[in-house]
C-alpha cells in the first residue's frame, strides 16, 4: 500500500518567518501535486510536479520534487495570515489512475 | 467558487435515519468522486464515475451507496450510519478520469452521525 507522510502535522508561526513541509513515500510516484484547504472549503490545487528534482515557484511559494520521485517539500518565504491553511500533497501512482493523498500540514500564520 | 457544489454544508443524522448528500459540477466534467476527510487522516477515495460509470469503488461499507443519473450529479445515500462515519465528505470532479486531470473539490458536507 503506498503511503505518503507528512510533516510536521502542525505548524504555527509569525508573519515574516520562512517554513518548509515535507511529503515522503517509499513508493514512486508518477506526479506530485501540492492543495491548499482553508477552513469550511475544500482542497484547492496549487501544482503539480512531474519530474525528478523539478523545481516550481509560485510567488512565495517554491515547490520541489525529489530527485527519485519519491518525495517533495513546499518551502514558504515570508509567511502571511493568509496562507493558514491545511496543505496537502497527494501522489499519483505509477502507471494507474489512483491519487494517494497525505494526510496534510496545518499551518498557522499569526499576525 | 470551484464550479462544484454541495448540498447540505452540515448535516446531523441519527443512525437509523436515511439522507442524501448532493454534488452538481458546471464544469462540463466527464468524471466525479466521493471522498472522505477525517481529523489527522488522509483523505479516503470512496467512489469514482467516469462518463457516469462506477469504475472504483474501495471497499466502501454497504451503508453508503452512491448514484449518478448524469456527468452533472453525483448523490451520496446515507443509512443506518455509525458514529465513525462522521466526517467531511468531499465531491470533486475532474475533466476525465486519470491522475494528470486536475481534480476540483466542492466545499464539503460536514456530517455528525449522533
Amino acid at each position: 500500500t503506498q503511503l505518503l507522510e507528512q510533516s510536521p502535522q502542525f505548524l504555527s508561526i509569525q508573519e515574516g518567518e520562512n517554513l518548509t513541509v515535507y511529503c515522503n513515500s517509499s513508493s514512486v510516484f508518477s506526479s506530485l501535486q501540492w492543495y491548499r484547504q482553508e477552513p469550511g472549503e475544500g482542497p484547492v490545487l496549487l501544482v503539480t510536479v512531474v519530474t525528478g528534482g523539478e523545481v516550481k515557484k509560485l510567488k512565495r511559494l517554491t515547490f520541489q520534487f525529489g530527485d527519485a520521485r519519491k518525495d517533495s517539500s513546499l518551502h514558504i518565504t515570508a509567511a502571511q495570515p493568509g496562507d493558514t491553511g491545511l496543505y496537502l500533497c497527494a501522489g499519483a501512482e505509477a502507471g494507474g489512475f489512483k491519487t494517494i493523498f497525505g494526510a496534510g500540514t496545518r499551518l498557522f500564520v499569526k499576525a | 467558487e470551484t464550479g462544484v457544489t454541495q448540498t447540505p454544508r452540515h448535516l446531523v443524522m441519527g443512525m437509523t435515519n436515511k439522507k442524501s448528500l448532493k454534488c452538481e459540477q458546471h464544469l462540463g466534467h466527464n468524471a466525479m468522486y466521493w471522498y472522505k476527510q477525517s481529523a489527522k487522516k488522509p483523505l479516503e477515495l470512496m467512489f469514482v464515475y467516469s462518463l457516469e460509470e462506477r469504475v472504483e469503488n474501495n471497499s466502501v461499507p454497504s451503508r453508503f451507496s452512491p448514484e449518478c443519473p448524469n456527468s452533472s450529479h453525483l448523490f451520496l445515500h446515507l443509512h443506518t450510519l455509525q458514529p465513525e462515519d462522521s466526517a467531511l465528505y468531499l465531491c470533486a470532479s475532474s475533466q476525465d478520469r486519470g491522475y494528470w486531470n486536475e481534480q476540483f473539490f466542492g466545499p464539503g458536507t460536514r456530517l455528525t452521525v449522533l
